[in-house]
């Protein structure tokens, strides 16, 4: 059974403080994405990564940063936690082979910045 | 710029009734197009994806049709049961882009 993790379901941060979410993926997949989800707004791409050590923007990567050490972990990084960043962020992977190729998703971190 | 709209936003039904949830999208030039839904609290689950050259796909009471140049898609849920009470998102991949387009989702209500 594929699988997605991500290391939180539910975080609570200050304004200011550096917050990383973590994300797993057991599928060896190639690509892994970073995803945030707002009412009303679907969901919106911040980062990817294709291999290791990879990484392109999205369509909002401003106030994030990601890192892709090993292949199975893609981490999100919010240098500077502000509140218009409260949201949920969802992690998603997929195989290289192309578009055709659907994204396999985790559960979501719900993050509230105060 | 590509644009992926679902109407309505919500929709309450009372089990046993056939239903459509609509998708439209305003490039016509995509890849392929996907149904995902999407549980309180719990990540997202791909239902159906129908190619470019494709009408139409169907997983047991699912189906989903595309129609590449008015732009829509439609998801055709028969016999709806209280398990299918969700969001339901759809998304369009461009050309040889490995970016999805959403939609914002239609949330699903089957009333027992």
């Amino acid at each position: 059974d594929v699988k997605v993790t991500q290391s939180s379901r539910y975080l609570v941060k200050r304004t200011g403080e550096k917050v990383f979410l973590e994300c797993v993926q057991d599928m060896d997949h190639e690509n892994m994405f970073w995803y945030r989800q707002d009412p009303g707004l679907g969901l919106r791409l911040i980062y990817f990564s294709y291999d290791v050590k990879m990484k392109e923007k999205g369509d909002i990567p401003e106030g994030y940063s990601v890192s892709r050490e090993k292949k199975e972990r893609f981490s999100l990084i919010l240098e500077s936690a502000s509140t218009n960043q409260t949201s949920m962020y969802l992690c998603a992977s997929s195989t290289r082979s192309g578009p055709t190729d659907t994204q396999y998703f985790g559960p979501g971190t719900r993050l509230t910045v105060l | 710029k590509q644009e992926v709209t679902q109407i309505p936003a919500a929709l309450s039904v009372p089990e046993g009734e056939n239903l459509v949830l609509n998708c439209s999208f305003t490039d016509s030039a995509i890849y392929n197009l996907q149904w995902f839904r999407q549980d309180p609290g719990k990540g997202l689950t791909s239902l159906l994806l129908i190619q470019s050259s494709q009408r139409e796909q169907t997983s047991g009471r699912l189906n989903a049709s595309l129609d590449k140049s008015s732009g829509r898609s439609t998801l055709y849920i028969a016999a709806s049961q209280p398990g299918d009470s969700a969001t339901y998102l759809c998304a369009v991949h461009m050309d040889s882009n490995y970016q999805l387009i959403w939609g914002a989702g239609t949330k699903l209500i089957i009333k027992p």
